[in-house]
């Protein structure tokens, strides 16, 4: 098994453009998250999924959209990239609920934008 | 909302010797405490978790304690090896959430 993998594994950006971050996993987890972690910040939530078809918002949700069309995929667009969001973004999957279960994280995704 | 405070930022300790990290939580109803390890440029994964229901779990050179009243809880490491150099992260959930809410994370040196 994989586990989790994301695409790609580094980009850069204009401000302005626009692009899609895919996280995939072959664990069968109903649960998916997004992360950005950024120094000295921690890991901060920006949307998750409790299912396919279903999303939600985190803690910083603005910039970004989300969808889970498949099981397997989650994909993070951002539609008009800011320096702002410079950043290593994580994808991460569990089980069950976050509350029980643990979270298994793919390798990350660095994006500079300039 | 939760929200997670983790002390100290940055933390050295001599080879050997024990590391400790802690971590306060505000909402009472949490009930779900992980701790994961984030070596240098890899992702983060779990090293051990605690519930609401015991105050302490083990794990070899690991250990996690639980203060429900105090809402705290905070992670040991003893016999400190030059592999547990890595950024360490609290987090904590409540049983009616599905996300867990992470603190800012701890940044462990083992000197040699």
């Amino acid at each position: 098994n994989a586990g989790v993998t994301q695409t790609p594994k580094f980009r850069v950006l204009k401000t302005g453009q626009s692009m899609t971050l895919l996280c995939a996993q072959d664990m069968n987890h109903e649960y998916m998250y997004w992360y950005r972690q950024d120094p000295g910040m921690g890991l901060r939530l920006i949307h998750y999924s409790v299912g396919e078809g279903t999303t939600a918002k985190g803690e910083v949700p603005d910039g970004y959209n989300v969808s889970r069309l498949k099981k397997q995929n989650f994909l993070l667009g951002l539609e008009s990239a800011a320096p702002s969001q410079t950043s290593v973004y994580f994808c991460a999957s569990s089980q069950a609920s976050s509350g029980k279960e643990t979270q298994y994280f793919g390798p990350g995704t660095r994006l500079l934008v300039l | 909302g939760e929200n997670v405070e983790q002390h100290p930022s940055t933390l050295s300790v001599q080879e050997g010797d024990s590391a400790v990290i802690k971590c306060t939580y505000s909402d009472s109803a949490s009930n779900y405490f992980p701790w994961y390890k984030q070596e240098l440029g890899k992702r983060p994964q779990l090293i051990i978790d605690i519930r609401s229901n015991v105050g302490e779990k083990k794990d070899q050179r690991i250990a996690v304690t639980l203060n429900k009243t105090a809402k705290h809880f905070s992670l040991h490491i003893t016999e400190t090896q030059p592999e547990d150099s890595a950024v360490y992260f609290c987090a904590a959930s409540m049983n009616r959430d599905d996300k867990i809410i992470f603190g800012k994370g701890t940044r462990l040196h083992i000197l040699p």
